[in-house]
């Protein structure tokens, strides 16, 4: 069975500090794996996304890293901003619907994000 | 920029009450996914349609159906509410002509379901 597990759950950081939010994945096959940010009542961002061959990736202040041998990735948020508090998500995907409709996703539980003052 | 509305934000419904909770693109997207979204559980695809008419099931599609007619919409049918079906619901969309990107699946804002 495809998981996706994230650590921690829940995380509480003061701002400007630095963070790493972890991803372990068990999927087959694998094509790429995103995180996407899902702020308070609204609907998951993608940030990043990584194919095997890659293994980091930067948008702004969010580096994701992919460690396809040991299948983990990583998302470092630098100097944090009350705007980073969030819910994280890992997705993984493993590859197309038979059908062609789209990626079959497994998507991890997510990190809660409080950034404070 | 790509945008997935969802009719309601919030709804409240009886238990055994017919739900229709509806989803539209703009993108001309081909491909349309329903997920709920529950506290300690990753998202979970309930149905998903790769064009006009038609569907495929997903992880959990008990207790629903989907409607696809026409490109830009689509809708998730709760047959008979129930109150395990009290959820959020969030509706995406995406393309293989964007597959060079990783085929992104665009989210909508979701709408949270409380069923009484």
């Amino acid at each position: 069975k495809n998981q996706v597990e994230q650590s921690p759950q829940s995380l509480i950081i003061l701002e400007g500090k630095n963070c790493t939010l972890q991803c372990n994945y068990t999927v087959s096959p694998f094509s790429n794996l995103r995180w996407y940010k899902q702020d308070t009542g609204r609907g998951p961002v993608s940030l990043t996304i990584m194919t095997f061959s890659e293994n980091t990736k930067s948008n702004g202040r969010y580096t994701a890293t992919l460690d396809a041998d040991t299948k983990q990735s990583s998302l470092h948020i630098t100097a944090s901003q009350l705007s980073d508090s969030a819910s994280y998500i890992c997705v993984v995907s493993a590859g197309r619907f038979p059908t062609g409709g789209g990626n079959k996703l497994t998507f991890g539980t997510g990190t809660q994000l409080k950034v404070e003052l | 920029d790509v945008k997935v509305t969802q009719s309601s934000r919030y709804l409240v419904k009886r238990t055994g009450e017919k739900v229709f909770l509806e989803c539209v693109q703009d993108m001309d997207h081909e491909n349309m996914f329903w997920y709920r979204q529950d506290p300690g559980l990753g998202l979970r695809l309930i149905y998903f349609s790769y064009d006009v008419k038609m569907k495929e099931k997903g992880d959990i599609p008990e207790g629903y159906s989907v409607s696809r007619e026409k490109k830009e919409r689509f809708s998730l049918i709760l047959e008979s509410a129930s109150t395990n079906q009290t959820s959020m619901y969030l509706c995406a969309s995406s393309s293989p002509r964007l597959a060079g990107r990783g085929e992104t699946q665009y989210f909508g804002p979701g709408t949270r379901l409380l069923v009484l």
